[in-house]
Formats: C-alpha cells, sequence, structure tokens
C-alpha cells in the first residue's frame, strides 16, 4: 500500500561500506520500525521510533543505527556492513494499537 | 526456549478443509496477539488480533487465545488456494515478538 514506501528496495554491497535505507510513512503514524527477516528466526526487531529522534533498541541492535529527524521518516544505517546483515528489511508503523502495517522490505546483500 | 514458537509445518491441508495453525509463547505478561499473513516474496499483512481469552471470528478466519496455557491459534475454514501462504504469530508485551512462521499449502 501506499502509505509506507521502502528505498531502496534492492542493494548489493560490498563488506565494510556504509548503508542507509530509508522508510517512508504518508499515513501521519507515530511509532515506527525497523524489522530483518531470515530463514529460520521470522522477524526479530532492530530498532524502533515511538517520536521525533525518539528511538531505542531492539533485539538485534548492533551494528545497526537509526535516526528519526520528520515523523514520515525513519532511517537505518549500517555503518560497516557486514555478511551477516544480508538479510531482507521490512519497516512497519503503527497507531499505538500494536497493529503493524508493513513496508515492502528491502533485499539487502553484503558480499 | 524460543519466545514464540510455532510449527514450521509445511501443512498441507485440501481445499474446503479446516486448517489449524499454532502457537506458543513464553512470556505471561504478554497482552496482545497477532496473526500475519505473508505469501512469498511480499510483506506480513496482519490477518486477525486478539486481546482477551476466548475466540474472536473475522470470516473465514478464527483466533482463539488461551493465556493460562500460553497458546493462540488461527483457524481457517474453508481453505482456499489462495490462503496458502505463511502464517507468522506475533506477540506484544514490551515489543512485538513473532514467531518464525507455519508454512500452510492449501490443494485444490
Amino acid at each position: 500500500d501506499a502509505g509506507i514506501t521502502q528505498s531502496p528496495r534492492h542493494k548489493v554491497t560490498e563488506t565494510g561500506t556504509p548503508v542507509t535505507l530509508r522508510c517512508h510513512q504518508t499515513e501521519n503514524h507515530r511509532y515506527m520500525y525497523w524489522y530483518r527477516q531470515d530463514p529460520g528466526h521470522g522477524l526479530r526487531l532492530i530498532h524502533y521510533s515511538y517520536g521525533v529522534k525518539d528511538t531505542d533498541k531492539g533485539e538485534v541492535s548492533d551494528g545497526y543505527s537509526v535516526s528519526r529527524s520528520k515523523t514520515e521518516d525513519f532511517l537505518l544505517t549500517l555503518e560497516s556492513a557486514t555478511s551477516s546483515q544480508t538479510s531482507v528489511y521490512f519497516c512497519a508503523i503503527s497507531d499505538g494499537s500494536g497493529r503493524h502495517v508493513f513496508g515492502p522490505g528491502t533485499r539487502l546483500t553484503v558480499t | 526456549q524460543k519466545e514464540v514458537e510455532q510449527n514450521s509445518g509445511p501443512l498441507s491441508v485440501p481445499e474446503g478443509a479446516i486448517a489449524s495453525l499454532n502457537c506458543t509463547y513464553s512470556d505471561r505478561g504478554s497482552q496482545s496477539f497477532f496473526w500475519y499473513r505473508q505469501y512469498s516474496g511480499k510483506s506480513p499483512e496482519l490477518i486477525m488480533f486478539i486481546y482477551s481469552n476466548g475466540d474472536k471470528e473475522d470470516g473465514r478466519f478464527t483466533a482463539q487465545l488461551n493465556k493460562a496455557s500460553q497458546y493462540v491459534s488461527l483457524l481457517i475454514r474453508d481453505s482456499q488456494p489462495s490462503d496458502s501462504a505463511t502464517y507468522l504469530c506475533a506477540v506484544l508485551n514490551n515489543d512485538m515478538r513473532f514467531g518464525a512462521g507455519t508454512r500452510l499449502t492449501v490443494k485444490p
């Protein structure tokens, strides 16, 4: 759905390079999340935000940082990508009910 | 022990049958429970949520919650081939924890 978009949708990068993934929403929801999805592990929370400039760590936050300078944008940065960060990354938004709406995902490959 | 456990499947049912998907969770303080459907190569989509013990029905879907047993299930009646997907159970306490998903195949 157009309410939440992610860019890029696919990316191949080399080990050691920085990578930034962008999540953009038009729903004005307070909560935004970054998850990664890997076979056998399901979705795991990396970081989340509960407002502009308010962020917190999730279950698998090591190696990742986030920023939220505007309500509509939530950025996920891999400062120095590693092969273990090869994954599908999903952004999600919520109005506080816990119900998530997910973005289309970004497939990241680190070679 | 994983915090949210699901049988990975695959679960195969014939068209028109009832598909039963199960999930157990470890955190007794969990308050909200969700079922997401994920088609291959797509993002998860919320199909059911339940907060209180008992059953909640929405069309062909019924979610069942038993907090004493730390168990939540999803029943899909009159299963259709279009229901073939991976179903993710999610549990919310301080943050959302997802199971690894159960792959369901509905055979015509």
